[in-house]
């Protein structure tokens, strides 16, 4: 029979736009995220993290925003280019005794279209 | 700095075979972890070490899985024996801190 894999949610947009890819974390006692970039046959590749002590961080084009009230992660990617393009993973690190250890959720793809 | 380093990059086997994946650590991180991703489970975390000790190996499937440091650089994978379910990517990471590097990860085929 079919098998059943993961439905990832997917985003498409303009090159030019801008992308916000969201995530719903589960562990209230989480205090460090990151979200990573994963091209095909690739590893995934950091891209911005962000302490629980704090709600919004920026990069290069890249913005992330935590609510910690309602567990949500979110990546604004300005001025989207079709090497965005790629699948896009938050991961939450708990502290205490699983620091170090890393969950990830389950990705959304991005589509740039030029 | 080549970044973490695994290989090999591609193994097809039969079932019943011995498989070792191995990995190489950024030089000067303490911390390695392996993951394995599949489309059914998405990334997963199967083990963890730091400075060579395994701290957490509750993701390790089962007995068919063991995994080592044997030194502060090197780390091997091992599945004894591979079954068809086993076919998945198989990630290392490496990290001094927080921040995780992925190797580029090796893409194992159980037939």
């Amino acid at each position: 029979g079919e098998s059943v894999g993961l439905h990832l949610p997917t985003l498409s947009v303009q090159e030019g736009d801008n992308s916000i890819i969201n995530c719903a974390y589960s562990n209230s006692a989480s205090d460090y995220f990151i979200w990573y970039k994963q091209e095909s046959g690739k590893g995934p590749q950091f891209i911005i993290d962000i302490r629980s002590n704090m709600d919004k961080r920026q990069g290069q084009r890249v913005t992330v925003l935590l609510n910690k009230t309602v567990k949500h992660l979110s990546l604004q990617i300005a001025a989207t280019q079709p090497g965005d393009s790629a699948v896009y993973f938050c991961a939450e690190n708990m502290g205490g005794t699983s620091y170090g250890k890393l969950t990830f959720g389950q990705g959304t793809i991005l589509t740039v279209h030029p | 700095d080549a970044g973490v380093i695994q290989s090999p990059r591609h193994e097809v086997t039969e079932m019943g075979q011995e498989v070792t994946l191995r990995c190489k650590l950024i030089s000067g991180h303490n911390s390695l972890f392996w993951y394995r991703q599949t489309m059914m489970r998405g990334l997963e975390l199967l083990i963890y070490f730091n400075n060579n000790v395994p701290i957490d190996d509750s993701g390790m499937p089962e007995d068919r899985f063991s995994a080592k440091m044997p030194n502060a650089s090197f780390s091997t994978l091992k599945i004894q024996p591979s079954e068809p379910r086993d076919s998945a990517v198989y990630f290392c990471a490496s990290s001094r801190g927080q921040q995780k590097y992925f190797g580029p990860g090796t893409r194992l085929l159980v037939l």
